[in-house]
């Protein structure tokens, strides 16, 4: 079945690192890939939508300088986290779809930011 | 092994019925809790309900009720009166609370309310 490899799975640096985080769909064209930050509790936050060569469209409150998104390809998206901070720990998760809404979605298994 | 399992890609509900959305589910653990989601077209994801593994009484949150089968590793979303805005994707997600809060997805049903 379709794959969403995310990675690193864990992350443990320093305060003022920069984090790059990748999602690549393994055996599917990915038009759109959603990265989510879970909060405490249940929550899971949309942070932006990438589309396969434009840019992201982020969610009120997110800040893009902050929270780069890149969709190169139909297979990679890229989440990098700037000059992180202790606030930004996190678990990070991305999904990405072939083609229109309400197809199947596909999750990567996360990544866990821990910032120090 | 696929850790979630969503069987239905598509199901449609007359309104003001109650629709049955499936999920399994394939841990090891002892500890785990299982959530529902729904996804409305914009991408977000709402936090519906949640089971945990030790919960003997099946989830409820208003017209949403969890049917946790442990046994058979099944936690099935019910919708009671389904109405016009309940269309949306839905998405089962299990996290395993004994190895890094690993969390895992289904791939999702999608959800067509009719008039």
């Amino acid at each position: 079945g379709a794959v969403v490899s995310q990675h690193p799975s864990r992350v443990i640096c320093k305060s003022g690192t920069s984090v790059k985080i990748e999602c690549r769909s393994l055996d599917f064209q990915a038009t759109t890939m959603f990265w989510y930050r879970q909060f405490p509790k249940k929550s899971l936050m949309l942070m932006a939508t990438s589309n396969e060569g434009s840019k992201a469209t982020y969610e009120q409150g997110v800040e893009k300088d902050k929270f780069l998104i890149n969709h190169a390809s139909l297979t990679l998206s890229t989440l990098t986290v700037t000059s992180a901070h202790p606030e930004d720990s996190s678990f990070y998760i991305c999904s990405a779809r072939q083609g229109r809404p309400r197809q199947p979605q596909h999750f990567g298994d996360g990544t866990r930011l821990s910032i120090l | 092994a696929q850790k979630i399992t969503q069987t239905q890609p598509g199901m449609f509900v007359q309104e003001k019925e109650a629709v049955t959305l499936d999920c399994t589910y394939d841990t090891s653990d002892q500890s785990y809790g299982l959530f529902w989601y729904k996804q409305p077209s914009s991408g977000e994801m709402i936090f519906l309900i949640y089971q945990g593994s030790y919960d003997e009484q099946n989830a409820t949150e208003g017209r949403y009720s969890l049917n946790f089968q442990k046994a058979r590793k099944s936690a099935n979303l019910v919708i009671s009166a389904s109405q016009l805005g309940d269309s949306a994707m839905y998405f089962c997600a299990m996290r395993e609370e004994n190895t890094g809060n690993q969390f895992y997805f289904g791939t999702g049903t999608s959800l067509t309310v009719i008039p």
